[in-house]
């Protein structure tokens, strides 16, 4: 079993849809990272966040350290939010590498 | 601001042969990381560098190696290519202002493709 789980792999939907992106881990953590990749493999970091609720823009990433889960939502959403979203912890201990979930491809219709 | 560079931005070898790749990083960052992305395998961590030394390594060979210069730019050596190299290699940068023992944000070049022949 992965140490870290998103659901959903794949989600297609329309212009304006309000999208949620599940994130599960096992291990303990520092940190939890919500990145995005695009197309030809530029990845860029959403979000960092140990405890709470992040807020940037359309974006909103929420974690419960208790239940090991955190979820990504995006409002109004709009064609150019099409891309891979990635889970990824920092894992107890130190700033080490990231260990990373699957990722979800994602897609807008407009 | 400068991002995170890399070079070279693809890259194609034969069997055997060895790689060099390069990244710099965000200025003022001392801890440079770099990911192997193969297809179908999503994102592994390979090798963590702080402050010229090299901190933690992933689940990969010895074949797999680096270094951090005193600039804290940093290379990844791959001796003995194998056809399962074939991946995009990306380096992230971050400033540690807690220190080793506190993770922060990390920023992501856009990768080196290689491909092995």
């Amino acid at each position: 079993k992965n140490e870290v789980e998103q659901s959903p792999q794949n989600l297609t939907a329309q212009e304006g849809e309000f999208i949620t992106i599940n994130c599960s881990y096992s291990v303990g953590i520092s940190a939890l990272h919500w990145l995005q990749q695009h197309p030809g493999g530029g990845i860029v970091s959403l979000f960092m966040l140990s405890s709470g609720k992040k807020k940037h823009g359309r974006l909103i990433a929420t974690i419960n350290i208790q239940e090991k889960h955190s979820s990504l939502h995006i409002t109004a959403s709009h064609p150019r939010d099409s891309a891979v979203y990635i889970c990824a912890v920092s894992r107890l201990g130190g700033a080490d590498g990231l260990t990373f979930g699957k990722g979800t491809h994602l897609i807008i219709q407009p | 601001e400068a991002g995170v560079t890399q070079s070279p931005t693809h890259l194609i070898k034969t069997r055997g042969q060895q790689v060099t790749l390069r990244c710099s990083p965000i200025s003022g960052h001392t801890s440079v990381y770099w990911y192997q992305q193969a297809l179908g395998l999503g994102l592994q961590f390979l090798l963590w560098y702080d402050e010229g030394e090299e901190r933690n390594r992933g689940n990969f060979p010895p074949r797999f190696s680096g270094r951090q210069f005193p600039n804290y730019s940093s290379e990844l050596n791959v001796n003995a290519l194998e056809l399962e190299d074939s991946a995009l290699y990306l380096c992230a940068s971050s400033f540690l202002a807690g220190g080793i023992d506190y993770t922060d944000t990390q920023y992501f070049g856009p990768g080196t493709r290689l491909t092995v022949l």
